[in-house]
């Protein structure tokens, strides 16, 4: 099956710092999503991106399928990002998630 | 327009028991997915229903059952609970059908199982 690789798998930053996670798939696929996953537990959608490159606030992707990886950036990073950010892949009828990035940013 | 709720937030079993975890869907949305999060592990996709009927299913054994109900609420039934079933169970609501658009997830139900 398809494989998932995220890194780093852990990131502690300074608050205002920027950074940039990475996720590398290993056959093509349908679609790529990205989700941040709060301290709590609770799973938000961050982006929809199969290729391209989209934005949102401080928090930007781009997805080269072609090369089959995918890029987070988040910029001015803020106590409220911490968490961990996973991206989950989708081929035919499954969806595999990576084992995700944890991100501490200190205040 | 309310968000995915997920019913009991946590639950205690014990191994063999059966156990039936609730997600109501977001408003206007079809499709219902469920996962599984071990600890330190990113989400498992265990089935998704689109309009009552079952339109996936992940690795899991069929110990693992679902339904979707007219008002496109799910379960999530798990029978023969083993130790490894320990985990949090997210549900996730979408519009439309197609496999995976963009989901909207639950806050999750922590199962223990001892």
């Amino acid at each position: 099956g398809i494989q998932v690789e995220q890194s780093p798998p852990d990131l502690i930053l300074q608050e205002g710092a920027n950074s940039t996670l990475r996720c590398n798939f290993s056959d093509s696929v349908n679609n790529l999503q990205w989700f941040h996953q709060n301290p709590w537990g609770q799973l938000i959608n961050l982006f929809y991106i199969p290729s391209g490159t989209k934005q949102n606030g401080r928090l930007s992707a781009t997805t080269v399928a072609t090369e089959r990886y995918s890029l987070l950036y988040i910029s001015s990073s803020q106590t409220t990002d911490s968490g961990v950010y996973f991206c989950a892949v989708n081929r035919d009828d499954k969806i595999i998630f990576g084992k995700g990035t944890r991100l501490h940013i200190l205040p | 327009e309310t968000g995915v709720t997920q019913s009991p937030t946590h639950l205690i079993k014990t191994r063999g028991q059966q156990v039936t975890l609730r997600c109501s869907s977001q408003s206007g949305h079809n499709t219902v997915s469920w996962y599984q999060q071990a600890l330190g592990q990113g989400p498992q996709f265990i089935f998704q229903y689109y309009r009552e009927e079952e339109n996936g299913r992940g690795n899991f054994p069929p110990r693992f059952s679902g339904l979707q109900f007219p008002n496109y609420s799910s379960e999530l039934n798990v029978n023969a609970l083993e130790l490894d079933d320990s985990a949090l169970y997210l549900c996730a609501s979408s519009f439309g059908g197609g496999r995976f658009d963009t989901q909207y997830f639950g806050p999750g139900t922590r199962l223990t199982v001892l």
